[in-house]
């Protein structure tokens, strides 16, 4: 199985934004609103951020969002700020016998 | 409030059988509403869905680990456990447990709840 794909890389200036992109194929992203994004600092477990293309959970900041158009996924963080600043894994649903891939993960720098 | 907290040994040889344990405090394994997965983490590399069970019992495994993945349940210790037989170098990741809502038969594939994570290093 593949992963999906994200771009290994990202960084923006503190208040500005910048948006973390998943493209998969119908198999997964495309075909079922079963994306979730999570942040990972260094040396921590992962945090889920979004659910479902779109929820924000219960104390994630509302300059987190989530989209989806086709194939690809997108996180967008607004505002942004020092403590963004980590990596970003996608994650979706594959089907009944797949199951859950994840991406290969998004280093975002605030300059 | 609901933890998690893996356990288990930091260095395994390779061929041998990692098995992992995963505590639930602070709530129950036999949640209606929870599914109860791992994932792994190889060094400096992305995340990798091992597989997840029902507190009944019913699982669900990435097809590429199916054949080397065990997973079961002790509700009477609120504890669910990970096996991964035939392991080699590659093997050599941090596992962690997380929780995922669904109902029975019926999961959702946000894994809302994390736990720490563990490092487990396969050499001989």
């Amino acid at each position: 199985q593949s992963d999906l794909i994200q771009s290994r890389s990202v960084s923006g200036s503190p208040g500005q934004s910048v948006t973390i992109s998943c493209t998969g194929s119908s198999s997964d992203v495309g075909g079922y609103n079963s994306v979730s994004w999570y942040q990972q600092r260094p040396g921590k477990a992962p945090q889920l951020m979004i659910s479902d293309v779109t929820k924000r959970p219960s104390g994630v900041p509302d300059r987190f969002s989530g989209s989806k158009s086709g194939n690809t996924a997108s996180l967008t963080i607004s505002g942004l700020q020092a403590e963004d600043e980590a990596d970003y894994y996608c994650c979706s649903y594959a089907g009944r016998y797949t199951f859950v891939r994840f991406g290969g993960g998004t280093k975002l720098t605030v300059l | 409030q609901l933890r998690l907290q893996e356990s288990g040994p930091g260095l395994v040889k390779p061929s041998e059988t990692l098995s992992l344990t995963c505590t639930v405090s602070g709530g129950s394994v036999s949640s209606y509403s929870s599914y109860w997965g791992w994932i792994r983490q190889s060094p400096g590399k992305g995340l990798e869905w091992i597989g997840s069970l029902y507190y009944t019992g019913s699982s669900y495994y990435n097809p590429a680990l199916k054949s080397r993945v065990t997973l079961s349940v002790d509700t009477s210790k609120d504890q669910f456990s990970l096996g991964l037989g035939s392991l080699t170098a590659a093997d050599t990741a941090v596992y962690y447990c997380a929780r995922h809502i669904g109902l029975r038969w019926h999961p959702y594939w946000n894994f809302d709840l994390w736990g720490r994570g563990t490092l487990v290093t396969v050499s001989s």
